[in-house]
């Protein structure tokens, strides 16, 4: 059972613009979400999380909007750069049967910044 | 401050060895956890370690197995090498427990041939 999903593996933007990925989850217990950028073979980089008290949460260029009701966050890039160009994880995790720190991952979107 | 470090990078074993990775987290973190990536499965949860205890186990076989140590530095062994267990391993540290943000190591690279 896949309980948080990026339905897109990849996405192509061109320099500037912005770039949307996209994710959504299933399990309603989750509470804090957060979006790593990895490049092959490299661990994972922390870009930005968000806890489901708020709907919103921006750093720089990156924003991340989340909405409950709907179980879907997504990350905006704004402007687009092409040293964006990555795999993109969403991760979630939460408070139930004790704290914790497990994540669950997606699947990754492939973001291609197009010079 | 130094991020998390993980030894080795790279490693090849053959069917039915055993062996021990290391992971070191930033000083001060306290929890670390353990992920294996595959190309078919993705990024799936290891074990979760904090203050030497095992507070969480992903769905994986007993022959994964981790430890703590009291400086926080961890160890994760795999007994009985199987093909489908190459993968990268990573570790990634957090300050404490609960919902945190969890940085990550490089990862070792591990072939079973």
């Amino acid at each position: 059972d896949q309980q948080v999903k990026q339905n897109s593996p990849s996405l192509s933007v061109q320099e500037g613009r912005i770039s949307i990925l996209n994710c959504d989850y299933t399990n309603s217990m989750f509470d804090y979400f957060l979006w790593y950028k990895k490049y092959p073979a490299e661990g994972p980089t922390f870009l930005i999380s968000i806890s489901s008290i708020k709907d919103k949460n921006e750093d720089g260029r990156f924003t991340v909007f989340l909405n409950k009701s709907a179980k879907h966050l997504s990350l905006h890039i704004v402007p687009s750069q092409p040293g964006d160009s990555a795999v993109y994880f969403c991760a979630a995790s939460g408070i139930y049967g004790g704290a914790t720190n497990k994540l669950i991952f997606g699947t990754g979107t492939l973001l291609a910044v197009q010079p | 401050k130094a991020g998390v470090t993980q030894t080795p990078r790279y490693l090849i074993k053959t069917r039915g060895q055993q062996v021990t990775l290391s992971c070191s987290p930033i000083s001060g973190h306290r929890s670390v956890s353990w992920y294996q990536q595959t190309p078919g499965q993705g990024l799936q949860f290891l074990f979760e370690y904090f203050s030497e205890t095992q507070r969480n186990k992903g769905n994986f076989p007993g022959r994964f197995s981790g430890r703590q140590f009291s400086n926080s530095r961890s160890e994760m062994n795999v007994s009985t090498l199987e093909l489908g267990d190459s993968a990268l391993y990573l570790c990634a540290s957090s300050p404490s427990k609960g919902t945190d943000t969890q940085y990550f190591g490089p990862g070792t690279r591990l072939t079973v041939l």
